[in-house]
């Protein structure tokens, strides 16, 4: 079975400082999606970035960038300038290939992240 | 488009009740699930469904039950409720392709 891991409870930073959550993840599986979802105090699960694991390039949206390091199994995410709106808890996924069509997320434990004015 | 809408949005129930939590999407999704959100342990998959009249069980099972008679539709069941299903609820769907919309959830608790 797949297990995901975040080993930072909580993180706190200033705001437009950088901040960069860890995530790491067990597998045997060799072709698998890698996510980061946010979940502010309104509960909402907000997909941040997508990472397929057979694609070499880091993902990247705006401000939000990973660093995926397949053979560590590692999947790391920055937030870069960051911004009040960004306090939110964050939560690391993972999917396997879609066995008979079904997509089941895996997730780690959560980091909540506070962004300081 | 609502996306995906789960009611209530909270609920308490007494030990023993049972009660039906409701999940729509209106996106034609084949793919829908239930996870459970419990404080330091992220969601958990709780049933799954990749279609109208079939179901699976994912992680924590135990205490639901779904149904899936149409695309659209995906209640989770409890039975008789316990304290340990004080949690909050998630419907997702998802189509073939890549792509989780997740509801706004239900806080549920058991007293």
């Amino acid at each position: 079975a797949q297990t995901v891991t975040q080993s930072q409870p909580e993180m706190s930073v200033q705001e437009a400082e950088t901040v960069t959550l860890s995530c790491t993840y067990d597998t045997s599986e060799s072709n698998y999606y890698l996510f980061w979802y946010k979940q502010p105090p309104s509960r909402q699960m907000i997909l941040v970035i997508r990472q397929e694991a057979y694609k070499q390039q880091n993902a990247t949206e705006n401000r939000f960038s990973v660093n995926f390091q397949k053979a560590a199994k590692s999947f790391s995410l920055k937030i870069s300038d960051s911004q009040l709106g960004d306090t939110a808890m964050y939560f690391c996924a993972f999917m396997k290939p879609l066995i008979q069509g079904a997509q089941k997320l895996v997730f780690g434990q959560g980091t909540r992240l506070t962004i300081n004015p | 488009n609502a996306g995906v809408t789960q009611t209530p949005k909270f609920q308490v129930l007494k030990t023993g009740q049972s009660m039906t939590l409701q999940c729509a999407q209106d996106m034609n999704h084949e793919y829908m699930s239930w996870y459970r959100q419990d404080p330091g342990m992220g969601l958990r998959l709780i049933h799954y469904s990749v279609g109208a009249g079939i179901t699976d069980q994912g992680e924590v099972p135990n205490g639901y039950n779904v149904s899936r008679s149409t695309t659209e539709d995906f209640p989770l069941r409890l039975l008789s409720a316990a304290p340990s299903q004080t949690s909050v609820y998630f419907c997702a769907s998802s189509p073939r392709g890549i792509g989780v919309t997740f509801g706004s959830g239900t806080r549920l608790t058991v007293v």
